[in-house]
């Protein structure tokens, strides 16, 4: 069964701090990794896609990793800001035509 | 530029009435896709659509129902609803499937009592 595993569920930051969120999946076979941000009461934002030959993405302060061969990805979110304060979404996509597992989010919270 | 508008924002159904849920989009995109979001939980695919007149079931597919007639309307169909049916609905649509980004609407709450 396809799944996707994020951790941890929530966290707590303090504004100016690295954090970083993991991802551990299940899906095959595997097509491309995604990483969305999703700001309470709107619909996910992409971030970053990542294929199979990618381990490094970035996308200003954010930096997704993959590991391929450990099925694991990581979100890594540089000198954090009050505006990072969303749930983070990993979803993995498993067939040409973009079926995609979603994770249910870790959640990030980040305090002055 | 609009991207994908979906309407209503809220909805308030009582047990067994039926409603339509919209979805437009202006970036000529192929695929479009709805889901639903619950608390604790992934996103859930309910219906696809890779080009107008073709569609096809996804994860979550019971008491709904889609069409496609044109390129940028994706109409979501609740047939007879359900308290379970209670949850919050996202259209998503991307140029083609494959590495192509989604790009979702804002959601629709929907309350079934």
């Amino acid at each position: 069964k396809n799944q996707v595993e994020q951790s941890p569920q929530s966290l707590i930051i303090l504004e100016g701090k690295n954090c970083t969120l993991q991802c551990n999946y299940t899906v095959s076979p595997f097509s491309n990794l995604r990483w969305y941000k999703q700001d309470t009461g709107r619909g996910p934002v992409s971030l970053t896609i990542m294929t199979f030959s990618e381990n490094t993405k970035s996308n200003g302060r954010y930096t997704a990793t993959l590991d391929a061969d450990t099925k694991q990805s990581s979100l890594h979110i540089t000198a954090s800001q009050l505006s990072d304060s969303a749930s983070y979404i990993c979803v993995v996509s498993w067939d040409s035509w973009g079926k995609l597992q979603f994770g249910a989010g870790t959640q990030v919270v980040v305090t002055p | 530029n609009a991207g994908v508008t979906q309407t209503p924002k809220f909805q308030v159904l009582k047990t067994g009435q039926s409603m339509t849920l919209q979805c437009a989009q202006d970036m000529n995109h192929e695929y479009m896709s709805w889901y639903r979001q619950d608390p604790g939980m992934g996103l859930r695919l309910i219906h696809y659509s890779v080009g107008a007149g073709i569609t096809d079931q996804g994860e979550v597919p019971n008491g709904y129902n889609v069409s496609r007639s044109t390129t940028e309307d994706f109409p979501l169909r609740l047939l007879s609803a359900a308290p379970s049916q209670t949850s919050v609905y996202f259209c998503a649509s991307s140029y083609q499937g494959g590495n192509s980004p989604l790009h979702f609407g804002n959601g629709t709450r929907l309350t079934v009592t």
